[in-house]
């Protein structure tokens, strides 16, 4: 079976910090997702990569950057948390094109004090 | 664009009654829509794709939908509620033709059923 962690479930942390939300999947895939998800609002793609080093920006990239330096691992960085930013944050991975499935993390829900 | 409009936030329903979750879709190509389904606490999992096969499409846990073109809908059906179903269900269409990554996701619907 595909898995995919996230380094926390349970996150709180005071606007301005620097928040790291790591993301590892088990399966090879070269694509991986960042979202969030806000009540009444869905999923929302925040960025996603499709190989080591590359990344492209979803649909609402600001106040955030990304890293993927190894396959396996995808790292959302907030640089600057703001109350705006607290959400439930999912990461996905897929092998392949978007006819394919996507495995989700448990997910990480961030609260920003 | 591609866009997915999930017509009800709420649905509420008895255990052992039909279900029906209701997905319309626009798109400019010819589409590829999925229904997504998220547990309390748990991740997102894959209930049924529909990428240009057969319209009446069967999924996980006995659900299924049919795409109907000509009503650009995609409802999410069951014919008998179990308790087990209580969840969160989103409808995704696939964004753009070609060789696009992204998927674009519903505001989903919470599905509750009564004993």
């Amino acid at each position: 079976d595909v898995k995919v962690t996230q380094s926390s479930r349970y996150l709180v942390k005071r606007t301005g910090e620097k928040v790291f939300l790591e993301c590892v999947q088990d399966m090879d895939h070269e694509n991986m997702f960042w979202y969030r998800q806000d009540p009444g609002l869905g999923l929302r793609l925040i960025y996603f990569s499709y190989d080591v080093k590359m990344k492209e920006k979803g649909d609402i990239p600001e106040g955030y950057s990304v890293s993927r330096e190894k396959k396996e691992r995808f790292s959302l960085i907030l640089e600057s948390a703001s109350t705006n930013q607290t959400s439930m944050y999912l990461c996905a991975s897929r092998a392949g094109t978007a006819y394919n499935e996507q495995f989700f993390g448990p997910g990480t829900r961030l609260t920003v004090l | 664009a591609q866009s997915v409009t999930q017509l009800d936030s709420h649905v509420s329903v008895s255990e052992g009654t039909p279900v029906l979750l209701r997905c319309n879709y626009s798109s400019s190509y010819s589409p590829s829509l999925f229904w997504y389904v998220q547990h309390p606490n748990k991740g997102l999992q894959l209930l049924l794709k529909y990428t240009s096969a057969a319209t009446l499409v069967k999924g996980i846990n006995g659900f299924e939908a049919e795409f109907k073109k000509s009503e650009t809908s995609f409802h999410l059906t069951k014919p008998s509620a179990h308790m087990s179903d209580a969840a969160e269900y989103f409808c995704v269409v696939r964004a753009g033709g070609g060789a696009t990554n992204k998927l674009i996701f519903g505001t989903g619907t919470l599905l509750a059923v009564q004993p």
